[in-house]
């Protein structure tokens, strides 16, 4: 079975454009997550969906962040404009359910001059 | 406030010995404890989880879970090599909530 994938694994940008990632979760699970990765704030859970439907977005820095997911099998996380301090590493992840042991994608590596 | 916290590190262990990692949470309502293992430049892979108090094994690694004292440790047996990682700790409250993770212990076993 094929794992969560995400696009595009890297990602170099100018400050102020808009950026798009996207995540596939694993068939099946309900449970869908967004997560940004750095060195001085380590694996920050940014929001998550249940049943498509998003549940906690506490953890959106502002509102440049956005986060859909139309269908079970799609979702993607939207910064406009985007900032350098956006820099990072954001991993989608997804589970059976909230509570369950979640399984993470590749990461995208997005990089904002 | 959720809090998972972990001694960063580094955690630096000779081969064949074992490694202990150990976390810590706030929430004394936390119901299940997991483990994951991410190397550099990589993607958080999960080891193991454990939902009740006491040991669980799996292979070299055994999780052990004391919720009165609400801590949760990764024991790792004849360490190798290609152990050397970062060690994540993650908790569930249960119920709809996700999970919260502790920021990491970067353990190193040196040959």
């Amino acid at each position: 079975d094929a794992g969560v994938i995400q696009s595009p694994r890297h990602e170099v940008t100018e400050m102020g454009q808009e950026v798009t990632l996207r995540c596939k979760p694993i068939s099946g699970h309900n449970s869908l997550f967004w997560y940004r990765q750095t060195m001085m704030r380590g694996l920050e859970l940014l929001i998550y969906f249940n049943n498509n439907v998003p549940i906690d977005d506490s953890g959106m820095p502002e509102d440049r962040f956005s986060a859909k997911m139309p269908n079970a099998s799609f979702s993607t996380l939207k910064i406009q404009p985007s900032e350098p301090r956006d820099s990072a590493v954001y991993f989608c992840a997804s589970s059976l359910a909230p509570g369950n042991e979640q399984y993470f994608g590749p990461g995208t590596r997005l990089t904002v001059t | 406030q959720k809090e998972v916290e972990q001694n960063s590190g580094p955690l630096s262990v000779p081969e064949g010995a074992i490694a202990s990692l150990n976390c810590t949470y706030s929430d004394r309502g936390s119901q299940s404890f997991f483990w994951y293992r991410q190397y550099s430049g990589k993607s958080p892979e999960l080891i193991m989880f454990i939902y009740s108090n006491g040991d669980k094994e799996d292979g070299r690694f055994t999780a052990q879970l004391n919720k009165a004292s609400q801590y949760v440790s990764l024991l790792i047996r004849d360490s190798q090599p290609s152990d050397s990682a970062t060690y994540l700790c993650a908790v569930n409250l249960g119920g709809a909530d996700g999970l919260t993770f502790g920021k990491g212990t970067h353990l190193i076993i040196q040959p």
